[in-house]
């Protein structure tokens, strides 16, 4: 059964840095084709995009937030990391990981749709 | 970046009734859509991958539609359990998603 689960904490200061980790089960980053993406979702509003890791260490990030986001992996851990420099009260929400796979033809990389979500962990960004 | 632009951004809906969500891109995604449901307190699941393929146990009722820029999500017969928000989202560049049609009872 292939599961992802979220961790990290639930509370952090205001310019300090969020770490979290997403713990895979069930399929492993090292196979071909997979990948997975960190999602977020402010209390009461729409789910945005974050970034995504793919099995060969590709990455990608939501150009807004991207000087301010690192991802990674750690294939031994099955697990994938994503840290979030200067937080800020408006980044208070609710992270979600998901797997991704993608399909590599000649030159160009495909991807397809979340299919395996984790439950998300809540993160307040308060003083 | 990409933008999603869907609408309504609330339906009112009948139980048995059909229902038809739309999304918008603000450019070309090919069929690099996916259609995703989010209950209350819950994680979205995957409905509709490719802009036409149901996810598997998707019941037959949800159908996707369109490529480009202009795409469409119906319910053929809304069950109690369909209501909901719907989120789209595309994946051929980055990944972002509109902004939400919530399915309400009427």
């Amino acid at each position: 059964q292939v599961t992802l689960r979220e961790s990290g904490p639930a509370q952090v200061k205001p310019t300090q840095t969020l770490t979290l980790t997403c713990t895979l089960s069930g399929f492993s980053l090292s196979t071909s084709g997979m990948c997975v993406s960190w999602i977020r979702q402010p209390p009461g509003k729409a789910l945005e995009w974050l970034a995504r890791i793919a099995w060969d260490n590709e990455k990608d990030y939501i150009t807004s937030l991207k000087t301010r986001l690192t991802i990674s992996k750690d294939t031994s851990k099955n697990q994938v990391v994503l840290t979030m420099t200067n937080m800020d009260p408006v980044d208070t929400a609710t992270y979600y990981c998901a797997r991704t796979r993608s399909q590599q033809l000649v030159f160009t990389r495909y991807f397809y749709g979340m299919d395996v979500w984790g439950p998300g962990t809540t993160v307040t960004v308060s003083s | 970046e990409i933008v999603m632009t869907q609408s309504p951004a609330t339906l009112s809906v009948s139980p048995g009734e059909r229902a038809t969500l739309s999304c918008r891109a603000s450019q070309s995604v090919s069929s690099n859509l996916a259609w995703y449901q989010q209950k209350p307190g819950q994680a979205p699941r995957l409905l509709i991958d490719g802009a036409t393929t149901r996810a598997t146990g998707v019941p037959a009722r949800f159908s996707g539609s369109g490529s480009g820029t202009e795409f469409t999500l119906t319910i053929s017969s809304l069950q109690s359990e369909d209501f909901a928000i719907y989120y789209c989202q595309q994946y051929d560049n980055r990944g972002t998603f509109g902004q939400g049609t919530k399915v309400e009872i009427k």
